[in-house]
């Protein structure tokens, strides 16, 4: 199947830092992507849905300045946690859609980015 | 955002029984439902895709869609320990431009 590649997979990072996290599909190109954030014992909560070359679509109640996308290319996008503090914790994970597949296709997740700041 | 109910369970069940998972969703116009599984500090693994009203088999596996009643439910034959996870329920919206996750119900298949 379709690999999407996360990285890092773990990062650890003090309080006021920003963290980027890198989110590539290896083996298709990907229109769409989506990065999602789980809190522990929690579901996973769509965070933003990023469309190559242009500007990401946030959900509501996430900060779009705090949590910046980039999806310059068909095979990568970007998350930066800007100015992070500890409540910014969490397992985040991103998707991908492949190019010119059914607008209701299987997404192919990443194997997600634990996030611990300090 | 479109709400994905899900009982958090947990869901215990005997190795080789039928473990029974089930959601609802409130987007009535969503046509797409998925069951993704996913082990402690791992990225979720898709399971199914269903889209039509009706069972869907696949190895020990059936979802079973019912979009009147805006349910989907996922049948777990002879269940092994290595089932032992949580169960998402997901649904894409109708726009097709999001994926909303239930909170997951955590089965546990003992030996």
């Amino acid at each position: 199947g379709a690999v999407v590649s996360q990285h890092p997979s773990w990062v650890i990072c003090k309080s006021g830092t920003s963290v980027k996290i890198e989110c590539r599909s290896l083996d298709f190109q990907a229109t769409t992507m989506f990065w999602y954030r789980q809190f522990p014992k929690q579901s996973l909560m769509l965070m933003a849905t990023s469309n190559e070359g242009s500007k990401a679509t946030y959900e509501q109640g996430v900060e779009k300045d705090k949590f910046l996308i980039n999806h310059a290319s068909l095979t990568l996008s970007t998350l930066t946690v800007t100015s992070a503090h500890p409540e910014d914790s969490s397992f985040y994970i991103c998707s991908a859609r492949p190019a010119g597949g059914p607008q209701d296709g299987e997404l192919f997740f990443g194997e997600g980015s634990r996030l611990t700041v300090l | 955002q479109k709400e994905v109910e899900q009982n958090s369970g947990p869901l215990s069940v005997p190795e080789g029984a039928i473990a029974s998972l089930n959601c609802t969703y409130s987007d009535r116009g969503s046509q797409s439902f998925f069951w993704y599984r996913q082990y402690s500090g791992k990225s979720p693994e898709l399971i199914m895709f269903i889209y039509s009203n009706g069972d869907k088999e696949d190895g020990r596996f059936t979802a079973q869609l019912n979009k009147a009643s805006q349910y989907v439910s996922l049948l777990i034959r002879d269940s092994q320990p290595s089932d032992s996870a949580t169960y998402l329920c997901a649904v894409l919206n109708q726009a097709g431009t999001a994926l909303i996750f239930g909170k997951g119900t955590t089965l546990s298949v003992s030996s």
